[in-house]
Parts: C-alpha cells; sequence; structure tokens
C-alpha cells in the first residue's frame, strides 16, 4: 500500500522560529510537492521536486525553502515563521512514468504560527 | 498559470438526491483530475479525463470532460453521507488545483 507521511498533524510554533515539515514516501517516486490549502483558496504549490537535490519554486515560494538530500523524503523549511503562514501543508509524490500524473497525499500538517 | 474555478463553493442535500458539481477554465488542458478530500486527511485521486466528450463512471459518481477540454462535471446519483468531503479538480500534470466544492451529505 502506497504511503506519503508527515512528520507532525499538528504544529503550533511562535513568530521568528525556524519550522521544518517533514515528508516521506516510501514508493521511490521521482517528483515530490509542498502545497498550502487555505479556506476558498484550495491548494497552492510552494516548491517542487523532480530528482535528489533538485527543486522548483512553485507559485507562492516566499517565505520558504525545501530540501532534498535523499530520493524519499523533502523537507519544507520556513526560515521564520509569521502569522499569514498560519495553514495546513500537504506533500504529495508521483512518479515519473506515472500514466495520469496521480498525486499521492500525506494526511497534512496543521501549522499554527502565534 | 491555468486557472481552475469550481462551483459551487459549498453544497449541502439531503440523503438520496442528485447533485452536479463543476470545474471551469478558460485555457485548455490535456487532462483533468478529480480528487475527493476528507476532513484530517489529504486529497485521494478519483479519475483523470483525457479525451474531449469523455465520460466515465465510477460506482454512483460520473465524471464528463467537456468537448473544448476547458471544463469538466461531476455528477453523484443518490448522494450518501459517505461522499461528505472536499471535490478538488486539478490540471493533471499541471500541478494547479481549483478550491473544491465542500459537499455535505446529510442523513
Amino acid at each position: 500500500d502506497v504511503k506519503v507521511t508527515q512528520s507532525s498533524r499538528y504544529l503550533v510554533k511562535r513568530t521568528g522560529e525556524k519550522v521544518f515539515l517533514e515528508c516521506v514516501q516510501d514508493m521511490d517516486h521521482e517528483n515530490m510537492f509542498w502545497y498550502r490549502q487555505d479556506p476558498g483558496l484550495g491548494l497552492r504549490l510552494i516548491y517542487f521536486s523532480y530528482d535528489v537535490k533538485m527543486k522548483e519554486k512553485g507559485d507562492i515560494p516566499e517565505g520558504y525553502s525545501v530540501s532534498r538530500e535523499k530520493k524519499e523524503r523533502f523537507s519544507l523549511i520556513l526560515e521564520s515563521a509569521s502569522t499569514n503562514q498560519t495553514s495546513m501543508y500537504l506533500c504529495a509524490s508521483r512518479g515519473a512514468g506515472s500514466i495520469n500524473y496521480e498525486q499521492y497525499f500525506g494526511p497534512g500538517t496543521r501549522l499554527t504560527v502565534t | 498559470t491555468q486557472l481552475l474555478e469550481q462551483s459551487p463553493q459549498f453544497l449541502s442535500i439531503q440523503e438520496g438526491e442528485n447533485l452536479t458539481v463543476y470545474c471551469n477554465s478558460s485555457s485548455v488542458f490535456s487532462s483533468l483530475q478529480w480528487y475527493r478530500q476528507e476532513p484530517g486527511e489529504g486529497p485521494v485521486l478519483l479519475v483523470t479525463v483525457v479525451t474531449g466528450g469523455e465520460v466515465k463512471k465510477l460506482k454512483r459518481l460520473t465524471f464528463q470532460f467537456g468537448d473544448a477540454r476547458k471544463d469538466s462535471s461531476l455528477h453523484i446519483t443518490a448522494a450518501q453521507p459517505g461522499d461528505t468531503g472536499l471535490y478538488l479538480c486539478a490540471g493533471a500534470g499541471d500541478m494547479r488545483f481549483g478550491a473544491g466544492t465542500r459537499l455535505t451529505v446529510k442523513p
């Protein structure tokens, strides 16, 4: 059974803290993605990665960075958390040879920045 | 960026009713996907439609891709409480999602 796991389901951080969100997939997928989900705005792409050590900016990369040192792990970093980064963060993966471009999602991390 | 607009934003119906939700864009898509997201979980792929005019059925769910490949619809027959969730459309391979339709089916 395919699986994408995220390090925390709920996280509360203070403004200015450095925050690490971890995502691990066990499907040997080349592609991994980070989204944030806000009511009325849907899923917005923050960063994605096609391969180890490779990253591409999505639509809203400001205030975020990513790291992909191993194929199975994709980390999202908030360098200095701000209240407007309070959101649900979703990680996804997809195989390079996926015929229908199916993305597999983790359960999400609900981050609150106070 | 290819924008996807979904309507309605919210839908609350009684068990047994039929419903249709829509996904529209001004851009042409090579294919479109529908995902369902249940509370506390990530989205799960329901279907990918590829050919203009294509109709796919998944039990009580019928998905249609517009002839011009700019829009899609999801029709649910005899909705059940288990259908409750957020329905999202996405451009396949595009990594962009609509804002979703939040469906509540009351018993």
